[in-house]
């Protein structure tokens, strides 16, 4: 079964970066893409960017262009999203979600609490 | 950016009455819309993706209608388990998605 888990909780320094891992299984991995969205404390759903498992290419959400980096190991199925120069509402769940081509995101990671204090 | 616009914020509903949720797009999404149910602690579950086609495993009590820029999400007789936050979203910009804010769906 299509399964994606998530590294642990993570608490930053302002300033600092975080770098969450997704590892994928129960599929070919290079054959969808990954997205993350991510969900501040009592807030709805905002996408932060795409990956394609298959080539690496990117698309980040303009707010966060020059802040976020997004990268796959293949040889792990395992997918990852770097934040940097955190700052305070940057503290939210992180979600990776697989992408099929068609563009919905069918299987959700458990989440990672990042949270961002001083 | 397509801005997704949903109502209403809050839905106050009884089990087993049917419950109707509206997703509204800046601009023409298609048929590249998406429906998800988010329970508290819980990640996003897919329901309906195509505006209408229910996800596998989704019970037939959740449907999915609309084109362009107007969609609806109704469940037909809400059972305990419905209750919960649903999210629409649109595909329709190349690998640029967006999600609307959100309908809270609880019991009256």
């Amino acid at each position: 079964q299509v399964q994606l888990v998530q590294s642990g909780a993570e608490v930053k320094k302002p300033g600092a970066s975080v770098k969450v891992s997704c590892k994928a299984s129960g599929y070919t991995f290079t054959s969808y893409g990954i997205s993350w969205v991510r969900q501040a404390p009592g807030q709805g759903l905002e996408w932060m960017g795409w990956i394609s498992a298959y080539n690496g290419n990117t698309n980040y959400a303009q707010k966060l262009q020059g802040r976020v980096t997004m990268t796959t190991d293949t040889s792990t199925s395992t997918a990852y999203m770097e934040l940097r120069s955190l700052r305070s509402d940057d503290t939210a769940v992180y979600y990776c979600a697989r992408a099929p081509p068609q563009g919905y995101f069918d299987y959700w990671g458990q989440g990672t609490l990042v949270t961002v204090s001083s | 950016e397509i801005v997704m616009t949903q109502s209403p914020a809050t839905l106050s509903v009884s089990p087993g009455e049917r419950a109707t949720l509206s997703c509204r797009a800046s601009q023409s999404v298609s048929s590249n819309l998406a429906w998800y149910q988010q329970k508290p602690g819980q990640a996003p579950r897919l329901l309906i993706y195509g505006a209408s086609t229910r996800a596998t495993g989704i019970p037939a009590r959740f449907s999915g209608s609309g084109s362009g820029t107007e969609f609806t999400l109704t469940i037909s007789s809400l059972q305990s388990e419905d209750f919960a936050v649903y999210y629409c979203q649109q595909y329709n910009n190349w690998r640029t998605w967006t999600f609307g804010q959100g309908t809270k769906v609880e019991i009256k």
